[in-house]
């Protein structure tokens, strides 16, 4: 079975500053979709960011990267120049395909992000 | 445009009540799913529809059922609740089951079961 874990239930970071979130996921397929979502006090849930694991590049948006080494099974987060806005709970999220009758997309336990001015 | 809505926004159940917690969505995504989120878990996913008419179980379905009779609608009920269903409970969709698709949260449901 697919699962995914975030070793760091809390994390804090400068205004400014960067900081990187791990999730580490254990599968034996090989396609598949990973996903970081935030999650701010208001409990909506907000997509960040994806990355096909065929695709060998890094996705980017804006202030958000990730680290995606697939051989390691690992997938992190990088915020650069954190802003207060960024503070939330941060769950790493895999998905793979009904073909392996199992479509749907599985949650590490979180990581909650602090920023400090 | 309103998106996922979930209904109510929040509430206190007795044990042994019933309960149906209701989600709309007006994106007409053929996908729907009801995830639990608790401290320390996660999101667990309780029970998924890919399209109207067909649904299935996900990793914590004992204790709730649900029904997909058309496209837009997707409810959770709780036939006998425990103090263990006492969670936040968020409504999702996305529009197919191709890999890429993001799942689509409503703003969830905070159930108290006393």
């Amino acid at each position: 079975a697919q699962t995914v874990t975030q070793s760091q239930p809390e994390m804090s970071v400068q205004e400014a500053e960067t900081v990187t979130l791990s999730c580490t996921y254990d599968t034996s397929e090989s396609d598949y979709y990973l996903f970081w979502y935030k999650q701010p006090p208001s409990r909506q849930m907000i997509l960040v960011i994806r990355q096909e694991a065929y695709k060998q590049q890094n996705a980017t948006e804006n202030r958000f990267s990730v680290n995606f080494q697939k051989a390691a099974k690992s997938f992190s987060l990088k915020i650069s120049d954190s802003q207060l806005g960024d503070a939330a709970m941060y769950f790493c999220a895999y998905r793979s395909g009904p073909i392996y009758n199992t479509d749907k997309l599985i949650f590490g336990t979180g990581t909650r992000l602090q920023v400090f001015p | 445009t309103a998106g996922i809505t979930q209904a109510p926004t929040s509430q206190i159940l007795a044990a042994g009540r019933s309960m149906t917690l209701r989600c709309t969505q007006d994106m007409r995504h053929n996908a729907m799913y009801w995830y639990r989120q608790d401290l320390g878990l996660g999101l667990r996913l309780i029970h998924y529809s890919n399209t109207a008419g067909t649904t299935g179980k996900g990793e914590v379905p004992d204790g709730y059922s649900v029904s997909r009779a058309n496209t837009d609608d997707f409810p959770l009920t709780l036939a006998s609740a425990v103090p263990s269903q006492t969670s936040v409970y968020f409504c999702a969709s996305s529009p197919g089951q191709a890999l890429n698709s993001p799942l689509h949260f409503g703003n969830g449901t905070r159930l108290t079961v006393t």
